[in-house]
């Protein structure tokens, strides 16, 4: 299995929205909806901000936002802020013992 | 709260076998769950290489097939990977993490790993 294909860089000024993508292909992303995303500030572990496509875990605000179309889930985040500047990788269960992640996006908050 | 940890030695030479434990606190793995080693080399992303449950069942990432084992103590609640035949390429901080059907809810804080030649 490859990877899923993250853009390695993203960036957007306070407040404004950025959406970072995962392509992925119908083995993984659009057989199932058990898409996540992480996000992961410099020298920390990755933190689940979204799991099964658009659930979030109790904590994480609303303003990160998950979807899904066809073989491509998408993360948005609104409202941004200074401390979303993070790295941000997305994962997928591919089925019978597989699990993917992408390359991560470095999103910058201008 | 869910907490893992790493440990293990921080530099192994090449040709030889990594050896990492996870310790689990605030979960049984007899519980349930799959538990996971996930690695990321220096400016890379994240890649996964193996699951295991509690009962012994593994699951694995294809190019790791041969080269990474994983066992679990229930009774000491832990884990382990050990990955032969490492060369540089491995050198990566390696996560020890709970996870189902892709999941990854909770993680370690992780322990980089050097392989040296």
């Amino acid at each position: 299995q490859s990877a899923l294909t993250q853009p390695p860089s993203a960036s957007g000024s306070p407040g404004q929205s950025v959406t970072i993508s995962c392509t992925g292909t119908s083995s993984d992303v659009g057989a199932y909806n058990y898409v996540s995303w992480y996000q992961q500030h410099p020298g920390k572990a990755p933190k689940l901000i979204i799991y099964e496509v658009s659930e979030r875990p109790s904590g994480v605000p609303d303003r990160f936002s998950g979807s899904k179309s066809g073989n491509t889930a998408s993360l948005t985040v609104s409202g941004l802020q200074a401390e979303d500047e993070a790295d941000y990788h997305c994962s997928s269960y591919a089925g019978t013992n597989n699990l993917i992640f992408g390359g991560g996006t470095k999103l910058a908050v201008l | 709260q869910v907490q893992l940890q790493e440990s293990g030695p921080g530099l192994v030479k090449a040709s030889e076998t990594l050896s990492l434990i996870c310790n689990v606190s605030g979960y049984a793995i007899s519980s349930g769950y799959w538990w996971a080693w996930i690695r990321q080399a220096p400016g890379k992303g994240l890649e996964w290489i193996r699951s295991i449950y509690h009962s012994g069942s593994t699951y694995y990432n294809a190019p790791f097939k041969s080269r990474a084992t994983m066992s679990v103590d229930t009774s000491k609640n832990q884990f382990s990977l050990k990955l032969s035949s490492v060369t540089a390429a491995d050198t990566a901080v390696y996560y020890c993490a709970r996870e189902t059907y892709g999941k990854v809810e909770y993680w370690g804080q992780g322990t980089l790993v050097t392989v040296s030649s």
